[in-house]
């Protein structure tokens, strides 16, 4: 049974860079049939998606993100891995990874999502 | 870049009722492109519908999905309390690779 576990700092200083890790518990991230992404949602709000990466190494990054965002992967450890750098208090939010495949294009398996507050 | 606008922004019905959210783009778009997701409080949005109408593993045949071009439509019949949550419906693009809409609430 697929399971992504989020990990990381609950806080964070403005200014700094927030640092995740997805950490898959089955099967391998390498896996040409998947895409592993990172959505976040903000308290209250809707969801959006950041970015997402493939096994190849491809990574896909929403605009409005994208020059503070890297997504990486480390196929021997099972984890993905989300920066975002710069943040501020608009970046709090409960963050989750996602996977997308297996022939269908939408993210399917979902982490428990882990909540980052921005603040000093 | 395409935007998706989800109406109505609250639905109150009662279990038993029919529920029917829309979801529309501001561009014409293939229905493959098209998703629905279901988030109940603290919970991970969970995938319900695919390419617009296709019912992923485990959903219950008492949610739909149908449209085209521009609107689309999940239709929830005979409401069980267990489906009041957000719906959110989600388009697979170009850049970004993935919007979502702003969601609707379903309530009691």
């Amino acid at each position: 049974q697929l399971q992504l576990q989020e990990s990381g700092p609950g806080l964070v200083k403005p200014s700094e860079t927030l640092s995740l890790i997805c950490t898959v518990s089955d099967g391998s991230i390498s896996s040409s049939n998947y895409y592993w992404g990172w959505i976040r949602q903000p308290p209250g709000k809707g969801l959006e998606w950041i970015g997402s990466i493939y096994y190849g190494g491809s990574t896909y990054y929403n605009p409005s993100l994208k020059s503070r965002v890297t997504i990486s992967a480390e196929a021997s450890k099972k984890q993905v891995s989300l920066k975002l750098r710069s943040v501020t208090a608009a970046d709090t939010a409960i963050y989750y990874c996602a996977r997308q495949g297996g022939g269908i294009l939408f993210p399917l398996n979902w982490g428990q999502g882990t909540l980052v507050t921005v603040s000093s | 870049e395409i935007v998706l606008t989800q109406s109505p922004g609250t639905l109150s019905l009662s279990p038993g009722e029919r529920a029917t959210l829309s979801c529309r783009t501001s561009q014409s778009i293939s229905a493959s492109y098209l998703a629905w997701y279901q988030q109940k409080p603290g919970q991970a949005p969970r995938l319900l519908i695919y390419g617009a109408s296709s019912r992923a593993t485990g959903i219950p045949d008492r949610f739909s999905g149908t449209g085209s071009g521009t609107d689309f439509t999940l239709t929830i019949t005979r409401l069980e309390p267990e489906d009041f949550a957000v719906y959110y419906c989600l388009l697979y693009g170009d850049s970004p690779l993935y919007t979502f809409g702003q969601g609707t609430k379903l309530d009691i």
